[in-house]
């Protein structure tokens, strides 16, 4: 089916480590995003790349890392990863640019112990 | 800055009642607006947006939703609640060359 993927979908990391989430669309879409879920706070947007070769900062940007591998393709890789960046984190895509519907991927849960 | 708000983190309906889920948005130019719907353990769905066309938006599963300029607001409603619209649902706005904000979410509950 097309959409976005995401891998993996759980996660489980000691403080320190580091990993890459992944987050892959096959609907040719421009723009790519990454957001944050944590309860009662809602999305948050973390990075962005409104098209291929370009990324810049969201609302909570320290402590992550994006790449946009091509057009397809869009990681958010966690350096040293700590407590506080447990969360849920979605990945989504849009066709037309920043103002259109998303399609978001199904998430990946990550937790920081 | 742009920003929206949610007013009511959690609202409870029975079975066949009115549905209101109520959104007021921050925006210096007119800005774009959508509601999405999250269903336990999934993403969000994309239910209808408004990108300043008609101010009424019909959207899917029986929602729809009218753009107020003077209230600053973009409620959500549906005439009739069902079982199946239990679940999370967030507002979201943005303006032109921006991504979207979301609010922080309502949960309905629907009773029978």
């Amino acid at each position: 089916n097309a959409g976005v993927t995401q891998t993996p979908k759980f996660q489980v990391l000691k403080t320190g480590q580091s990993m890459t989430l992944q987050c892959a669309q096959d609907m040719n879409h421009n723009s790519m995003y990454w957001y944050r879920q944590d309860p009662g706070m809602g999305l948050r947007l973390i990075y962005y790349s409104a098209s291929e070769g370009t990324t810049d900062k969201g609302e909570v940007p320290n402590g992550y890392n994006v790449s946009r591998l091509n057009k397809r393709e869009f990681s958010l890789r966690l350096e040293s990863a700590a407590p506080s960046q447990t969360s849920v984190y979605f990945c989504a895509s849009s066709e037309r640019g920043l103002n259109y519907g998303y399609t978001f991927g199904s998430g990946t849960r990550l937790t920081v112990v | 800055a742009q920003s929206v708000t949610q007013l009511g983190s959690h609202v409870s309906v029975s079975e066949g009642a009115l549905v209101l889920l109520r959104c007021n948005y921050s925006s210096s130019v007119p800005p774009y607006l959508f509601w999405y719907v999250q269903y336990p353990n999934q993403g969000l769905q994309l239910l209808l947006k408004y990108t300043s066309a008609a101010t009424l938006v019909k959207g899917i599963n029986g929602f729809e939703a009218e753009f107020k300029k003077s209230e600053t607001s973009f409620h959500l409603t549906k005439p009739s609640a069902h079982m199946s619209d239990a679940a999370e649902y967030f507002c979201a706005v943005s303006q032109a060359g921006t991504a979207l904000i979301f609010g922080k979410g309502t949960t309905l509950s629907v009773s029978s």
